[in-house]
């Protein structure tokens, strides 16, 4: 159980284009979600926290307007990155907190989605 | 703030011997999680290892095992027998509360490899 996908996998988009990724919780209702995300050998950054129902939380330095994220449904959230930019290349992950582990809030990662813009 | 730090960049060991990942952190909250990640070459994040800030006792795992000095707020991944599998890069990580969400903080992470 707990499995997190990530759709798609790659993509490679045109400078000034945007892009979606979508993030699902398969066989669990995730109330909460987050965006990391990571330069080659380096940490995970967080980028967002995604709420279900309402606005998501962004850590300080990250752009709102550009980096779009909803969160409709309880496994489901998406990250839109608004047109996108060469800088804006990278490895994007999503986890999700599966509500019914109550207080120890365990997070389950995606596989993530390499973003390559031209 | 909550910070992580691992010191340790890159580190190798040979095939069935043992060694120890460090991990410090900064933190004035008494009860918290600390997790060790292991992330291989496919990039996926996978939960190495768990541990409690209110249990005294270490957290073990198979191979895996921590080292946790709360007062120290030092908490060491050894990996015992390492495997080839083993090789990745390692990530510490503090579990901050947080109202809507309690959030993850990782340290710089260490790669470890594993030679044969």
């Amino acid at each position: 159980g707990a499995v997190v996908s990530q759709h798609p996998s790659w993509v490679i988009c045109k400078s000034g284009t945007s892009v979606k990724i979508e993030c699902r919780s398969l066989d669990f209702q995730a109330t909460t979600m987050f965006w990391y995300r990571q330069f080659p050998k380096q940490s995970l950054m967080l980028m967002a926290t995604s709420n279900e129902g309402s606005k998501a939380t962004y850590e300080q330095g990250v752009e709102k307007d550009k980096f779009l994220i909803n969160h409709a449904s309880l496994t489901l959230s998406t990250l839109t990155v608004t047109s996108a930019h060469p800088e804006d290349s990278s490895f994007y992950i999503c986890s999700a907190r599966d509500q019914r582990r109550g207080a120890y809030n365990e997070q389950f990662f995606g596989p993530g989605t390499r973003l390559t813009v031209l | 703030a909550q910070t992580v730090t691992q010191s340790q960049p890159e580190m190798s060991v040979q095939e069935a011997e043992t060694v120890t990942l460090s991990c410090t952190y900064d933190t004035s909250e008494n009860n918290y999680y600390l997790f060790w990640y292991k992330q291989p070459p496919s990039r996926q994040m996978i939960l190495v290892i768990r541990q409690e800030a209110y249990k005294q006792q270490n957290a073990t795992e198979n191979r895996f095992s921590v080292n946790f000095q709360k007062a120290a707020k030092s908490f060491s991944l050894k990996i015992s027998d390492s495997q080839l599998g083993d090789t990745a890069m390692y990530f510490c990580a503090f579990m901050k509360r947080m109202e809507y969400g309690n959030k993850l903080v990782f340290g710089a992470g260490t790669i470890l490899r594993v030679k044969s």
